[in-house]
């Protein structure tokens, strides 16, 4: 069955730090990758996505780009803030499994001033 | 405002009590979850809803009852819980068939307390 594996946490790092959460999965057929953001109290909200091989998503300053030779999904952010402290999940959806998404564990950042 | 409204935000209820958890969703879609979130473990995936009627059941208690009564919400009925029931509870709901393009949208959790 599909599986997302994410590094273990928790991370910690110190504010402008560049960072790498790595994300590596497994899939029956050719699946979407997401990054999922969980802020201290709150639920899980879109980081970012990419479609098909190859693709970058992007947004507020983190990046992940798909690649498909290496089954692998890293996210990354050249200089980290306090404010990104959060929980980091790593999810796919894979159409030719009922695409429901299946999610890594997460991953914990902490961002010291 | 994520698009899916969960409430309440916390709830703290004994042993003995019977509470329900709600979430709302108005973004047109028609399917939707209830998952656990417990300290230092990973995501749960409790019941899945597509088009209102149940289509996953992943051998959770009967003390959670989920309720499904259109489109737009989905209830997660409480009773007789345990301590190891507390947890923070999250709603996410998305159209089924377009996951691959948009994922699931998700409210902001339910923090539940059970003594």
């Amino acid at each position: 069955g599909d599986s997302v594996t994410q590094m273990e946490g928790p991370v910690t790092l110190s504010e402008e730090a560049c960072l790498t959460i790595n994300c590596t999965y497994t899939a029956t057929g050719y699946p979407s990758l997401f990054w999922y953001v969980q802020y201290p109290g709150e639920g899980l909200q879109l980081l970012l996505k990419a479609t098909k091989a190859d693709d970058k998503g992007s947004n507020k300053g983190f990046e992940a780009t798909y690649r498909k030779e290496t089954t692998s999904f890293h996210l990354e952010k050249g200089s980290v803030q306090v404010s990104d402290s959060a929980v980091y999940f790593c999810a796919l959806s894979d159409s030719t499994s009922g695409s429901r998404l299946t999610f890594g564990e997460g991953t914990q950042l902490t961002v010291n001033p | 405002e994520t698009g899916v409204t969960q409430t309440p935000r916390h709830l703290v209820m004994g042993m003995t009590n019977k509470k329900s958890l709600k979430c709302e969703q108005h973004l047109g879609h028609n399917a939707m979850y209830w998952y656990k979130q417990s300290a230092k473990k990973p995501l749960e995936l409790m019941f899945v809803y597509s088009l209102e009627e149940r289509v996953e059941n992943n051998s959770v208690p009967s003390r959670f009852s989920p309720e499904c009564p259109n489109s737009s919400h989905l209830f997660l009925h409480l009773h007789t819980l345990q301590p190891e029931d507390s947890a923070l509870y999250l709603c996410a709901s998305s159209q089924d068939g377009a996951q691959t393009a948009y994922g699931y949208t998700f409210g902001s959790g339910t923090r539940l307390t059970v003594v």
